[in-house]
């Protein structure tokens, strides 16, 4: 079965500080996908990055960096000098390769940047 | 941004009641979906739907049932309802020539008495 863990509920920083949101996923498929979503307090659900299971590059996006490591079945994403704009709630989400495409959530990790 | 909208954006009802949410989107997914997300549980999958007519369920599904007579519209029924399903509800579409990709539309917060 698939599953993934964040076992992160609640971190707090101090502005400027950098934060890394942990995620763990188990699957028994080859071919995945991994997501990480922003959950902002107005509510929506905003795409911040999608990696397939082939590549294992990480990724930076300004402030934002991915860290996909298969050996430890980890998807880790960190945010450099966190600003109060980062406070929101993050969720990793895995899903398969094929058919129908569903998602498995994690509970989410609530970020708050301090002022 | 993905062209996705659910109706009602809120809604207070009574126990017992039947309540219909809808979701509409405009760019021709074959893919939709219905979530709840609970505090503790992030989101979990209700149900699905792979086509016109084609549906199936989710992790979640008692309780609830969903129909898809056109591509753009995927209505999620509560035909009796309960106060364990007060929750925020989000659709969800996808294609898969956007590998996978889902887009969430603004989610329906619902209270059940």
């Amino acid at each position: 079965a698939q599953k993934v863990t964040q076992a992160q509920t609640e971190i707090s920083v101090v502005e400027k500080e950098d934060v890394t949101l942990d995620c763990v996923y188990e699957t028994r498929d080859t071919t995945y996908y991994l997501f990480w979503y922003k959950q902002p307090p107005s509510g929506e659900l905003v795409f911040l990055i999608r990696r397939n299971s082939f590549d294992e590059q990480n990724e930076i996006s300004g402030r934002y960096s991915w860290n996909f490591q298969k050996s430890t079945s980890s998807f880790n994403f960190t945010i450099t000098a966190s600003q109060v704009v980062d406070s929101a709630v993050y969720f990793c989400a895995l899903s398969e390769a094929e058919g129908t495409y569903k998602y498995i959530f994690g509970t989410g990790t609530r970020l708050k940047v301090l002022a | 941004d993905a062209g996705i909208t659910q109706s009602p954006r809120h809604k207070v009802t009574e126990t017992g009641t039947p309540v219909t949410l809808r979701c509409h989107q405009t760019e021709n997914h074959r893919y939709m979906y219905w979530y709840r997300q609970d505090p503790g549980h992030g989101l979990r999958l209700i149900h699905y739907s792979y086509g016109v007519k084609d549906t199936d369920k989710g992790e979640v599904s008692d309780g609830y049932s969903v129909s898809r007579s056109k591509t753009e519209d995927f209505l999620l029924t509560l035909e009796s309802a309960t106060s364990s399903q007060t929750s925020v509800y989000f659709c969800a579409i996808s294609d898969v020539l956007e590998v996978n990709e889902q887009f969430f539309g603004p989610g329906t917060r619902l209270t059940v008495l």
